[in-house]
């Protein structure tokens, strides 16, 4: 079946641009997962959702970053006022429940280049 | 969530046993121990995960010490797909799954 899937799959924008960046999870997954890549570095959580709610949104790095998640489907991150450092791979990833017992599968990612 | 240290690299031969080793020295009671993967420009791949038994998939064998400070991810016939960065991860039961990711041990299957 489908997996996760993200668009775009590349960005490029100017420092101060808003982006939107689309997460679509597999069917019937109501944990919903974005991480943050940079360069040559292990991944950062950023946020999780349970259905509609984000219980966990202890890794967005400032009030630039937002999520949300409509319909227990597609979720958006946006970035606002991007900046140089904001440059990274960003990773989605989707499971049937929230929860330690629950493998997470993982989109393709978002490059997002900030000039 | 408990640190987790890795060697930051290691080399296989191709159809020959990969044993990674993890340390999580302070791991409780209520942390699990999880094995994802990467390869190059991919996102992330689950492998295995356990509490306190050795156990075994159809992609891996881990096999976590007695006192659960330390385990080992063993890929038993390497091939050169194999080759990624491996990641040993802790979760605390209640924290929702989130995944909190260290540097992992890059991986080098060779013919």
């Amino acid at each position: 079946g489908a997996g996760v899937s993200q668009s775009p799959s590349n960005k490029v924008t100017e420092k101060g641009k808003d982006v939107e960046l689309r997460c679509d999870p597999i069917s019937g997954h109501t944990a919903l997962y974005w991480y943050r890549q940079r360069l040559g570095q292990g991944l950062e959580f950023l946020i999780y959702f349970q259905g509609n709610s984000a219980p966990d949104k202890s890794g967005l790095p400032s009030d630039r970053f937002s999520a949300e998640r409509t319909g227990e489907s597609v979720s958006t991150l946006t970035i606002q006022r991007t900046q140089q450092e904001d440059s990274a791979v960003y990773l989605c990833a989707s499971s049937p429940l929230a929860g330690p017992l629950n493998e997470q599968f993982f989109g393709p990612g978002t490059r997002l280049t900030v000039l | 969530d408990a640190k987790t240290t890795q060697p930051p690299s290691m080399d296989c031969a191709e159809g020959r046993a990969a044993n990674l080793p993890c340390n999580h020295s302070t791991i409780s009671g209520n942390e699990y121990v999880y094995w994802y993967r990467q390869i190059h420009s991919q996102g992330p791949q689950y492998i295995i995960h356990g509490l306190k038994n050795n156990e075994t998939n159809e992609m891996a064998s881990l096999i976590i010490t007695e006192d659960r400070k330390s385990s080992t991810l063993i890929l038993p016939h390497a091939t050169l797909r194999d080759t990624a960065v491996y990641y040993c991860i802790v979760m605390i039961y209640n924290q929702g799954g989130k995944l909190i990711f260290g540097q992992g041990t890059e991986l080098s299957v060779k013919p």
